[in-house]
């Protein structure tokens, strides 16, 4: 079994300050764990991905992620917050089945809401 | 362009009719997903499809049919629709790596079907 939890349905910064959006996951393999972007009224979008190689992970706008299998964690993180970083933020675990076939759990959403 | 293409973007119908949406992508992908995604749960899985004629069910299957004729498309059936299945839809796809490694894949998603039931 796997499951996903996101710390914080809502997370609201000011722009410039850090931005830390929390994930905390339970897998009973070792996991492939993902960071997904939804800007209002569209798709998701990939930030970053961890697939069992380094654990501090970069992704695309200035985020990183940072994998802690002893707190089984994959933060989101962000130096500075710009306006246009507000989105809904998924953290995604995945599984691959006997056969072949994808199992992704996603998390509830953090809405990041960011103030001028 | 690469692309998940999903049509309608809305659809409001009434119980009982039966209705599809599409999906099409153009990356010759061999994984490819429906999520119905409500408020505060997240994105749950309907269907996924492996490759053509290829198909498992994901976590919540009931109410909902797919088909994987072609590669590039995977409609999604809604035999008899009910308003709890009024829900904000995405279709996503996947290449596959050798050894099936999809789940170290990205997904790229379509932008949303948003349905109502009345």
């Amino acid at each position: 079994a796997q499951s996903v939890t996101q710390l914080d349905s809502h997370v609201s910064v000011s722009e410039g300050t850090p931005v830390l959006l929390r994930c905390n996951y339970s897998s009973s393999y070792s996991p492939s764990l993902f960071w997904y972007v939804q800007h209002p009224n569209k798709g998701l979008q990939l930030l970053l991905k961890y697939t069992s190689a380094a654990t501090l992970v970069k992704g695309i706008n200035g985020f990183e992620a940072e994998f802690k299998k002893s707190e089984t964690s994959f933060h989101l993180t962000k130096p500075s917050a710009h306006m246009s970083d507000a989105a809904e933020y998924f953290c995604v675990v995945t599984r691959v089945k006997t056969g072949g076939s994808y199992i992704p759990t996603f998390g509830r959403g953090t809405s990041l809401i960011v103030h001028p | 362009e690469a692309q998940v293409t999903q049509n309608p973007r809305y659809l409001i119908t009434v119980t009982g009719k039966k209705l599809t949406v599409t999906c099409s992508q153009n990356m010759n992908h061999e994984y490819m997903s429906w999520y119905r995604q409500d408020p505060g749960l997240g994105l749950r899985q309907i269907y996924y499809s492996m490759n053509v004629e290829v198909t498992d069910k994901g976590d919540v299957p009931e109410g909902y049919k797919v088909s994987r004729k072609e590669k590039r498309n995977f409609p999604l059936i809604l035999e008899s629709p009910s308003p709890n299945q009024t829900s904000l839809y995405f279709c996503a796809s996947s290449p596959s790596q050798p050894g099936g490694l999809i789940a170290k894949n990205i997904q790229y998603f379509g932008a949303g079907t948003r349905l109502s039931v009345l």
